[in-house]
């Protein structure tokens, strides 16, 4: 299967401090990759989705300029929380698609493959 | 309402015993959805596609109801490396790509 990761896999910062967080696919080109945060005990939530060379689309509710996204090549995304606060305390992951038939695999939809997460923690 | 509905659970069985797990989501518009496991501070991982003619995968289980919007999985002969937490995930074709929503996940613990 297509590999993913995600840059550090865990991280504690003071408030007011921005964080970067990288996600990079190994083995493939993704074309579309996906930011999701995940809080205890709920679900995962999508933040934003972002193709390679255009701007994200982020999803109702989530802040572009506090979380900014940087998708400037076909294996590399970013995301940035900007004046981080104790409440973006969280679980971050990515994931990564690619148009790439052979990674079609058992589904028949565009896959999305995950990476290991990141967990913020903001004093 | 919440776009993807689960039972939190925890459901506590023991070893070997079947399980089923539900699933209702809302929107009609869903094109494809799917099971993923989802270990404690991990990555969820996809598990299984579901189809409305269901679909087998050694021992578990799928099926969905697009009338009703219900998505079902079953365990038989539940290991104890079954202990994890299944989402309920959706998919629905956006403009700009694949959108996945997640249910919040039911609990399972399996026990010797």
């Amino acid at each position: 299967g297509a590999v993913v990761s995600q840059h550090p896999s865990w991280v504690i910062c003071k408030s007011g401090t921005s964080v970067k967080i990288e996600c990079r696919s190994l083995d493939f080109q993704a074309t579309t990759m996906f930011w999701y945060r995940q809080f205890p005990k709920q679900s995962l939530m999508l933040m934003a989705t972002s193709n390679e060379g255009s701007k994200a689309t982020y999803e109702q509710g989530v802040e572009k300029d506090k979380f900014l996204i940087n998708h400037a090549s076909l294996t590399l995304s970013t995301l940035t929380v900007t004046s981080a606060h104790p409440e973006d305390s969280s679980f971050y992951i990515c994931s990564a698609s690619s148009l790439d038939a052979r990674l079609a695999g058992r589904s028949s939809y565009n896959e999305q493959f995950f990476g290991p997460g990141t967990r913020l923690t903001v004093l | 309402r919440k776009e993807v509905e689960q039972d939190p659970g925890p459901f506590n069985v023991p070893e070997g015993a079947t399980v089923a797990f539900n699933c209702t989501y809302s929107n009609s518009a869903s094109q494809s959805f799917f099971w993923y496991r989802q270990d404690c501070r991990k990555e969820p991982k996809l598990l299984m596609s579901v189809y409305s003619s269901g679909n087998e995968d050694g021992r578990f289980t799928a099926q969905l109801n697009r009338a009703s919007q219900y998505i079902s999985l079953l365990i038989r002969d539940s290991k104890l490396s079954d202990s994890a937490t299944y989402l309920c995930v959706v998919n629905m074709d956006m403009e700009y790509g694949n959108k996945l929503v997640f249910g919040a996940g039911t609990i399972l613990r399996v026990k010797s």
